[in-house]
Parts: structure tokens; sequence; C-alpha cells
């Protein structure tokens, strides 16, 4: 089984300042990670996914997310906070063994940046 | 913007009544998912559609069905609309291959509301 949990409803940041939105996972096998993001009366938008190599993984609008093995996390982070990054973010996880292709999306944590 | 699109946006049902929405997948893939996104929850997986066939389902009822057209469109079919149902109902599109499901594009969402 596959799950993944964002133990933050919500992070307040302000503007400027470095943000991160918790993510840990469990998986049988080794994961496969994503982070999407989804702005008021849309869909979600992809920013940015592990699936191996390096631990430090950059994406979209500045983000960068780092996984870490031991502690089963995928935490998102940006050092500079914009007011426009103010949206709900969402972890997935996908086991890569076990031939399931869907991923396991967490409940969302809310940003808020204030200016 | 995704590429795709999802109708309606906005649907009011009863309860007991049937409702179809509908999918335009992202030129060039083939593989389309529906999602159901409860009010503060993640998106949980209902269906995938690969080629016409389903091969994949969440934890949902039959009454929850699906098709795929050889254009790779689809349709979420829902029969004896419950209130629980009232939900955004999301599309993704993707493109089977060597690394199935990596990244999907979603839809902005079908808002349907059962009363």
């Amino acid at each position: 089984a596959q799950s993944v949990a964002q133990p933050e409803d919500q992070v307040n940041v302000a503007e400027g300042n470095p943000l991160t939105v918790k993510c840990t996972y469990s998986v049988s096998g080794n994961p496969y990670l994503f982070w999407y993001v989804q702005y008021p009366n849309r869909g979600l938008q992809f920013l940015l996914k592990y699936i191996t190599g390096d631990n430090l993984v950059k994406g979209s609008y500045g983000f960068e997310a780092e996984f870490n093995k031991s502690q089963t996390s995928f935490h998102l982070k940006k050092p500079s906070a914009l007011v426009s990054d103010s949206a709900l973010y969402f972890c997935a996880v996908r086991d890569s063994s076990g031939g399931s292709y869907i991923p396991t999306f967490g409940r969302g944590t809310s940003l808020i940046v204030h200016p | 913007e995704t590429g795709v699109t999802q109708s309606p946006t906005h649907l009011i049902k009863t309860r007991g009544q049937q409702v179809t929405l509908r999918c335009s997948s992202q030129s060039g893939h083939n593989t389309v998912s529906w999602y159901q996104q409860a009010l503060g929850q993640g998106p949980q997986f209902i269906f995938q559609y690969y080629r016409e066939e389903e091969n994949g389902r969440g934890n949902f009822p039959p009454r929850f069905s699906g098709l795929q057209f050889p254009n790779y469109s689809s349709e979420l079919n829902v029969n004896a609309l419950e209130l629980d149902d009232s939900a955004l109902y999301l599309c993704a599109s993707s493109s089977w291959g060597a690394r199935t499901n990596e990244k999907l594009f979603f839809g902005s969402g079908t808002q349907l509301s059962v009363l």
C-alpha cells in the first residue's frame, strides 16, 4: 500500500522569506514523488518530480524539493516566497514496484504568503 | 494551460439523477484518469482508461462508470447520485510509456453539486 501525509493544513510565510511545505510518504518499494499546485477554481498543475538520482529536485517557478529516504520525506521548498505563490499544494506518491501506476495524493497544504 | 478541457464547469443535480461529465485529453496523450476532490481533500482516484479500456480503478462503487473514445476523449458517468457525490471532478491526461503517469496534466474540473 502507498500513502502520503501532509502534516500542515496551512503554512503562513512573509513575502521574501523562505518557505517549506512538508510531505512524508510510505511505500513498499521505491517511491516516485510529485508536487502539484492548485490555484482557486483550477485543476492541479505539475511542479516537480523525483524518480531517481539527485536528492534535490528543481521544478517550476523556483520551487525545489528534497528527497530524504531515511526520513521518508519529500519537502517542498523555495528560497524566497512571492505573494503569487499562495495556493494549495499537493504531494503525491507512487510505488515504483507492484505494477500500480496510480499516484496517491495528500490532503493538501494551503500556502499563504503575506505581503 | 494544460490543454485538457472539461465540460461542463458547473453542474447542479438532485439526488437519484444521473450525470455525464466530459473530458478532452491533451494532444498526444493516450491515457485518461478521473479523480474526485471533495472540499478540503486531496484528489481521490476513480479510474483510468488506456486504449478505450479501464485499466485501473479506485475504491468507488459500480455506479461510477466511464468511457474512452478513439480520439482519447473520455466521459465519467455517475448513476443514482447521492449527496456525498458533491465534489470537484478532475480529469487528467498522460502518455502511457516507459514511465507511466510520471506527469499528469489536469483539467480545471467540473464542480458537481447534488441537492
